[in-house]
């Protein structure tokens, strides 16, 4: 089974600053989601990624496959982009998801 | 706004009480997922549906019963919960239920359940 880590588990910043997410997992995968879930709780999927990097807006994920690593940045963060950001992958052979532990963002104006 | 709708948003239902929860897509999406999500936790899948057939039960209770009557529509029908089964339940949808899937999941805004 794959294990999902993600730090940090809560990070507060100030608007403009620049934002990091880390997610870690242990077994190859052929992509990698990232979710962003809001206090009224709907799931928006951000990115799937499988290597590289991709952007959007003022959101970039990357990939490292071999290292099994991957990132979200967020720029010039806003307080609407408070929210929780979860990683997830693929359990392999099945339609699961294995989800990390998500990492609650809060940025103050 | 969500490409998956659920309805209702909120449920307050007593143990004895008879309910469902619905999902809908209209993205020609083939396989459909039930979730739940307890506070402060990340998702826990319940079902996958996949080209209407069950694929996935995750060693759900009985008192939890799924049922997909077309590609479009998901149903969560309840009967006889328990108080821990308060918790925000999630639908997700995706183009096809490939397995080790490449694509993303489409997820509602999820129903709220409250069991008194």
């Amino acid at each position: 089974k794959n294990e999902v880590e993600q730090s940090p588990q809560n990070l507060t910043a100030q608007e403009g600053e620049f934002i990091t997410i880390n997610c870690s997992y242990s077994v190859g995968i052929s992509a990698l989601h990232w979710l962003q879930q809001h206090p009224g709780g709907g799931i928006v999927s951000l990115f799937m990624l499988s290597s590289g990097k991709k952007k959007h807006g003022r959101l970039i994920a990357t990939i490292n496959i071999q290292e099994k690593h991957s990132s979200l940045h967020i720029t010039a963060s806003h307080p609407r982009d408070s929210a929780v950001y979860i990683c997830a992958v693929p359990q392999g052979g099945s339609e699961k998801l294995v989800f990390g532990k998500g990492t609650k963002l809060t940025v103050n104006p | 706004d969500t490409e998956v709708t659920q309805t209702p948003k909120h449920l307050v239902m007593g143990m004895t009480n008879k309910k469902s929860l619905k999902c809908e897509q209209h993205m020609g999406h083939r396989a459909m997922y039930w979730y739940k999500q307890k506070a402060k936790k990340p998702p826990e899948l319940m079902f996958v549906y996949s080209y209407e057939k069950l694929s996935i039960n995750e060693s759900v209770p009985s008192r939890f019963s799924p049922e997909c009557p077309n590609s479009s529509l998901l149903n969560l029908h309840l009967h006889a919960l328990q108080p821990e089964d308060s918790a925000l339940y999630l639908c997700a949808s995706s183009r096809s239920p490939v397995l080790d899937s490449n694509q993303p999941q489409h997820f509602g805004d999820g129903t709220r359940l409250s069991i008194l």
